[in-house]
């Protein structure tokens, strides 16, 4: 799977959108963008995932650049709630590979300041 | 409602000991791993499961095991071989078919401290 990076920390003021990066430059042409979150001490969370397409859902949208060497997580109207570590994971999405695990680097922290 | 459970949240164990983590899920997923999780990093994998009475070793298995005698659970022994094993231990399971809706959703976890 390809490597990402994020930047590790991130603040964001409440109602305001947050804007969250990734690089995946050596992404191949058949592996998904996915993001996550985990909030303190909890399991992480599903959150969106991507080919090429921007994706939109009831939780934020994913915008990929045309290269796919990157990409952007949106989260419209940040909340409290949303202070947590974001993680970018690339992934391949073939038939039969179900077995595969996600690697989930260390994220970027998000801080959502009232 | 559907998901992931693990218990105990919190678990304390003398050095030395063998300790096993519960996780159990009511998803109907084939699939289902275990990860480490230490202060300020990111996740780890120790063993996954892809069927049942079947599992293979990830990154960190060493001084772990591992049984899926049954579909819904998966649970994992911390021997005492594991040096450092105090940490937020994950467990997780994905459906079996393929695609790219096959992500994986955790459980709660459980932290472990090892006294």
């Amino acid at each position: 799977d390809a490597k990402t990076t994020q930047p590790p920390s991130m603040d964001c003021a409440e109602g305001r959108a947050a804007n969250l990066p990734c690089n995946h430059s050596t992404i191949s042409g058949n592996e998904y963008v996915y993001w996550y979150r985990q909030i303190h001490s909890q399991g992480p969370q599903y959150i969106i995932h991507g080919l090429k397409n921007n994706e939109t859902n009831e939780m934020a949208s994913l915008i990929i650049t045309e290269d796919r060497k990157s990409s952007t997580l949106i989260l419209p109207h940040a909340t409290l709630r949303d202070t947590a570590v974001y993680y970018c994971i690339v992934r391949v999405a073939v038939k039969d590979n179900y077995g595969q695990n996600f690697v989930f680097g260390p994220g970027t922290r998000l801080s959502v300041l009232p | 409602d559907g998901g992931i459970t693990q218990s105990p949240k919190y678990l304390f164990r003398k050095e030395g000991q063998n300790v096993t983590l519960s996780c159990e899920q009511n998803l109907n997923h084939d699939a289902m791993y275990w990860y480490r999780q230490d202060p300020g990093q990111g996740l780890r994998l120790i063993y996954y499961s892809q069927i049942v009475n079947d599992f293979q070793k990830g990154d960190i298995a060493e001084g772990y095991s591992v049984s899926r005698e049954k579909k819904e659970s998966f649970p994992l022994t911390v021997t005492s071989a594991q040096k450092n094993p105090t940490a937020f231990y994950l467990c997780a399971s994905s459906a079996n078919w393929g695609g790219a809706y096959n992500e994986q959703f955790f459980g709660p976890g459980t932290r472990l401290t090892v006294l």
